[in-house]
């Protein structure tokens, strides 16, 4: 089956940089790519997806990016906030509607 | 608009005590339903998967079980609870839409003593 890698366990960045999670897959099958963030406490909450028909996704300041060949996608943060401070969960999927495969999380810090 | 409700919100049991866990899903009809697991801080587990009424997949063993009773209800519980078993546990369904991310519930966080 599949199999998410999520490359950073952790990340701390200063207010106003970049950050960038980084995760693979390992099945050609996956199509569907969506991200989750979960502040302390709290459920998942849907942030941005990416199907593989594009290699570019942007919603306001997060960017996801694509690199099917690879089997890798990212998840840009711009001009982070404190409150963008969560976990992050990256997923992948044949499509939205079969079962999603997660991976470990990223913990983001942003500090002030 | 599509919901998921579980409940309880929080609950504190004894070891050994049975439990059951609810989710229910509005909005949408015959949708995939899945239970997931995640330890304090940890990464998440799903644990089961239901494509329709009285049909549960298995996906780990963590000594619960899980059922379908109606097309819009699915339910997690165990006759002997484990320590192991505290956590938080979500709930889970496609997107209202064929191209929206799934939806998770609000989640029911399990502290067992």
């Amino acid at each position: 089956g599949e199999k998410v890698e999520q490359h950073e366990s952790t990340l701390s960045v200063r207010e106003g940089d970049s950050a960038v999670i980084n995760c693979t897959y390992t099945d050609t099958a996956s199509s569907y790519f969506p991200w989750y963030k979960q502040e302390a406490g709290k459920s998942l909450h849907f942030v941005i997806d990416i199907r593989s028909n594009v290699d570019r996704k942007q919603s306001q300041r997060l960017i996801v990016l694509l690199d099917k060949k690879a089997k890798r996608f990212s998840l840009h943060i711009t001009a982070t906030q404190p409150e963008d401070s969560a976990i992050y969960f990256c997923a992948a999927s044949p499509n939205s509607n079969n079962r999603i495969f997660f991976g470990d999380g990223t913990q983001l810090v942003v500090k002030p | 608009a599509q919901t998921i409700h579980q409940w309880p919100v929080a609950e504190i049991k004894a070891v050994g005590s049975p439990l059951s866990l609810g989710c229910t899903i509005k909005g949408k009809s015959s949708p995939n339903l899945y239970w997931y697991w995640q330890a304090t801080g940890g990464t998440l587990q799903q644990l089961f998967y239901s494509i329709t009424v009285g049909q549960v997949e298995s996906v780990v063993q963590l000594n619960l079980s899980a059922s379908r009773p109606k097309d819009d209800q699915f339910i997690l519980s165990t006759e002997k609870l484990l320590l192991s078993h505290s956590g938080f546990y979500l709930c889970a369904c496609p997107g209202e839409k064929n191209n929206q991310a799934p939806l998770f519930g609000e989640g029911t966080r399990l502290s067992v003593l």
